[in-house]
């Protein structure tokens, strides 16, 4: 059973279209999140939400909003895309705890690709 | 802020020859500390995790030692292995919160 999966694996499209990545997590896990990696495998964050509720929100272009309709599910949805959104997108989850920071558990990844 | 710094790559070694990545962080407090692995075209998994002061994280043969006094958590192995080429990714977590911070990353290819 896949723990973290994300819909599509690629994704190619036009600049100036709209498109959503889905990421579901089967761990009971209470955070999820969403990072993108550029071509030099450099990590950033994105966003955050723990039980539904953002909790993270870095510095992204408002072209990007997420949705957690529920705790198991963070879907990603781009606005008028850009050439320099192309990039690998992970979701990840982790179980929220007070006392340490979690392991985070980690998609496959998506791999958009704005032509 | 909190910050990480490992060592540039990529580092090529030859089959069993032993690692060493380096791995030096800024924080607050008493962080996290953990090593992640990004084998090609898959997303991350946690390597091994360090939560206090001289706590050694080991898995797969990797090991990784919490220094406070020297802000660091270097990574080893004894002996890599063709199978071992990956990127390994340095990474703070602050206690009781869940933001991590990462390292640049560190590509490791191994040649028989």
């Amino acid at each position: 059973d896949t723990a973290v999966s994300q819909t599509p694996k690629y994704l190619v499209t036009q600049m100036g279209n709209d498109k959503s990545i889905k990421c579901e997590q089967n761990l009971g896990h209470d955070t999820m999140y969403w990072y993108k990696q550029d071509s030099k495998k450099f990590l950033k964050i994105m966003f955050s939400y723990n039980n539904k509720e953002l909790i993270i929100n870095e510095t992204v272009p408002n072209r990007f909003s997420p949705k957690s309709p529920d705790k198991a599910h963070l879907n990603l949805h781009i606005n008028s895309l850009e050439l320099g959104d192309s990039a690998v997108y992970f979701c990840a989850s982790s179980q929220a705890s007070g006392e340490t920071t979690d392991t985070q558990y980690f998609g496959p990844g998506t791999r958009l690709t704005v032509l | 802020g909190d910050s990480v710094t490992q060592m540039e790559g990529p580092v090529t070694l030859s089959e069993e020859a032993f690692l060493t990545i380096n791995c030096t962080y800024t924080a607050t407090g008493y962080p996290s500390l953990f090593w992640y692995v990004q084998y090609p075209g898959e997303g991350l998994q946690l390597l091994l995790k360090a939560t206090k002061a001289d706590d050694k994280g080991s898995n797969k043969g990797f090991e990784a030692t919490y220094r406070k006094e020297t802000t660091s958590f270097h990574l080893e192995k004894g002996s890599v292995q063709v199978s071992d080429s990956a990127v390994y990714f340095c990474v703070i977590g602050k206690r009781g919160y869940q933001k991590v911070t990462f390292g640049t990353g560190t590509k490791l290819q191994v040649i028989p």
